[in-house]
């Protein structure tokens, strides 16, 4: 079954600590993408990325940063955690052409205290 | 940007009914897609309607798409309590495999 891994499913940080969140797929697809969904706000793009070495900011990049040195893995990082930043991270990968649905991995839920 | 929104917010059922969700977008799409997602876990691919599409089944699922009126539905016939869930869209634009999800309607389905 193909698969889309997110590293930890709960993670607690403190304020200002740099944060890294892993994503890995095993499925060869091109496009990675971060996701953080929050109550009211629905899922907001962060980060996204159609080649190794390569990333676009999506709509909410302030305070993120990412890394894509292999195809298979994409990690997320919050170089100084703030409080703003508890929320729900969700990774998802595709094809490289469109028409084709994402696959999520499970989710972290960070809490930055 | 939220591309699409979801109607209602919050939906309640009884078993064996049917469940009707609305997802409405504000420009043109490749196609639309719908995603569930259980408490506290990630979104699951439900399936996909391209925008020459009008209507679509999978199993319960049958999903419409009117583009004139940038509007998709998605219906559950003969919901079960495993159902329970959240319901997103999420749309393509035409420039590429991005998508832009909707907020998403909580479903409950009473046993």
């Amino acid at each position: 079954d193909v698969k889309v891994t997110q590293s930890s499913r709960y993670l607690v940080k403190r304020t200002g600590e740099k944060v890294f969140l892993e994503c890995v797929q095993d499925m060869d697809h091109e496009n990675m993408f971060w996701y953080r969904q929050d109550p009211g706000l629905g899922l907001r793009l962060i980060y996204f990325s159609y080649d190794v070495k390569m990333k676009e900011k999506g709509d909410i990049p302030e305070g993120y940063s990412v890394s894509r040195e292999k195809k298979e893995r994409f990690s997320l990082i919050l170089e100084s955690a703030s409080t703003n930043q508890t929320s729900m991270y969700l990774c998802a990968s595709s094809v490289s052409q469109g028409g084709y649905g994402y696959t999520f991995g499970s989710g972290t839920r960070l809490t930055v205290v | 940007s939220q591309q699409g929104e979801e109607d209602p917010q919050a939906l309640s059922i009884q078993e064996g009914e049917n469940a009707t969700m609305n997802c409405s977008y504000k420009t043109s799409i490749n196609n639309l897609q719908w995603y569930r997602q259980n408490s506290g876990r990630g979104l699951v691919h439900l399936i996909l309607i391209r925008s020459n599409e009008r209507e679509k089944h999978s199993g319960r699922l049958r999903v419409t798409l009117d583009t004139s009126k940038k509007s998709s539905s998605l219906l559950i016939t003969a919901s079960r309590a495993a159902d329970t869930a959240s319901y997103f869209c999420a749309t393509e634009g035409l420039s590429g495999s991005r998508l832009t999800f909707g907020e998403g309607t909580q479903l409950t389905v009473n046993p």
